[in-house]
């Protein structure tokens, strides 16, 4: 089956650590995305790529930190410089055609204590 | 700058009753727009998107959304609410050309026995 996969679902850290959230894709998809989730306030993009070994911020980038070193992956960094990094994070996808439709993986909630 | 507003952040709705929520947009080119739905703890799952074909746009679950650009609207409606369907609920705009989605900040949709 195609999908998304985010591992893990749960993660907790101690404030100051860097931590890495794992996003995986098997829908051959050109682009990825990451999404910060809080209450009441939709979804967030973090970080966005569209090609291999390429990426941008999106608007809410500090603190955080990413790499595409292959097509099927997409792993972003949550840094000791980011203030409050406690939320739910969305990893996605999307296949360059017309719609541009986002798939989204499950999701890992980040507690920070 | 495209963005999108969800009346109601909250709704309430009896089992059998029309589900109805609502959407608008602000978008300086044709927009393609998305109704995503979240379930708790999980990520979201499209439910249908308007790419500028027909202006009546049918989903999953019994969903179905209008394009209305007069009103800037994209209203998410279903004749016959279901207990299953209680849920968080998105609209997302991308202008069209481009990458980035913007999401409104959700709708959660409650039933009633």
């Amino acid at each position: 089956d195609g999908g998304i996969t985010q591992s893990p679902k749960y993660l907790f850290r101690k404030e100051g650590q860097n931590v890495t959230l794992s996003c995986e894709q098997n829908l051959n998809h050109d682009a990825m995305y990451w999404y910060r989730q809080d209450p009441g306030q939709g979804l967030r993009l973090i970080y966005y790529s569209q090609i291999v070994n390429d990426f941008q911020k999106g608007d809410i980038a500090e603190g955080y930190s990413v790499s595409r070193e292959k097509k099927e992956s997409f792993p972003l960094t949550v840094t000791s410089a980011q203030k409050n990094p406690t939320a739910f994070y969305l990893c996605a996808s999307s296949a360059r055609d017309r719609a541009y439709e986002q798939y989204f993986g499950p999701g890992t909630r980040l507690t920070v204590t | 700058a495209q963005s999108v507003t969800q009346l109601g952040s909250h709704v309430s709705v009896s089992e059998g009753a029309l589900v109805l929520l609502r959407c608008n947009y602000s978008s300086s080119v044709p927009p393609y727009l998305f109704w995503y739905v979240q379930y708790p703890n999980q990520g979201l799952q499209l439910l249908l998107k308007y790419t500028s074909a027909a202006t009546l746009v049918k989903g999953i679950n019994g969903f179905e959304a209008e394009f209305k650009k007069s009103e800037t609207s994209f209203h998410l409606t279903k004749p016959s609410a279901h207990m299953s369907d209680a849920a968080e609920y998105f609209c997302a705009v991308r202008p069209a050309l481009r990458e980035k989605l913007t999401f409104g900040t959700g709708t959660r949709l409650t039933i009633i026995p």
